[in-house]
């Protein structure tokens, strides 16, 4: 079956730092990525997505400048979190369409617990 | 843009007993409608998904209704397990969009 591979499971820093989590296709090609956000607790909230070759499209509210996302291959895509701060502690899960046609599944990958210090 | 409300935000059945969860989409068009479980700082794994063509896909203890004229769907689930604890999430999309999620329900299951 269709796997995403993320990386890290979970990261620690200390507030000012950058932090970078990796979201791999690891059997198919993604042209399009999503970068989603889970509150404890609550729901998968959509930051942006994520198109190989271009840039990113963020959803309102989402500063893009703080969350940099780059796209470079068919496999990888990289969210960059700039600058954490305390707020930013949050689990960051990215996901992908293993079957690029019309109406198919997300395939998630295993998430990333952040934890700003 | 889409908007998907679900409820409950909490179900507590005993091991055995049947588990409903309901969720209704604002926007006529979307035509994917998947649900996703998702234990304790795991990732959503599909469970089962549905597509506007069809009213009921059953798959061994889940089964999942769409009414398209009402737009709304629910998730099933018969002869609960304990292992069927979780958060479980809905979403709705059409064609090649991304999903929106409903705010989850969690499931607790007791033996």
């Amino acid at each position: 079956g269709a796997v995403v591979s993320q990386h890290p499971s979970w990261v620690i820093c200390k507030s000012g730092t950058s932090v970078k989590i990796e979201c791999r296709s690891l059997d198919f090609q993604a042209t399009t990525m999503f970068w989603y956000r889970q509150f404890p607790k609550q729901s998968l909230m959509l930051m942006a997505t994520s198109n190989e070759g271009s840039k990113a499209t963020y959803e309102q509210g989402v500063e893009k400048d703080k969350f940099l996302i780059n796209h470079a291959s068919l496999t990888l895509s990289t969210l960059t979190v700039t600058s954490a701060h305390p707020e930013d502690s949050s689990f960051y899960i990215c996901s992908a369409r293993a079957d690029q046609g019309f109406n198919s599944p997300l395939h998630f990958g295993n998430g990333t617990r952040l934890t700003v210090t | 843009g889409e908007n998907v409300e679900q409820h409950p935000s909490t179900l507590s059945v005993q091991e055995g007993d049947s588990a409903v969860i309901k969720c209704t989409y604002s926007d006529s068009a979307s035509n994917y409608f998947p649900w996703y479980k998702q234990e304790l700082g795991k990732r959503p794994q599909l469970i089962i998904d549905i597509r506007s063509n069809v009213g009921e896909k059953k798959d061994q203890r889940i089964a999942v209704t769409l009414n398209k004229t009402a737009k709304h769907f629910s998730l099933h689930i018969t002869e609960t397990q304990p292992e069927d604890s979780a958060v479980y999430f809905c979403a709705a999309s059409r064609g090649y969009s991304t999903l929106t999620f409903g705010k989850g329900t969690m499931l607790l299951v007791s033996p």
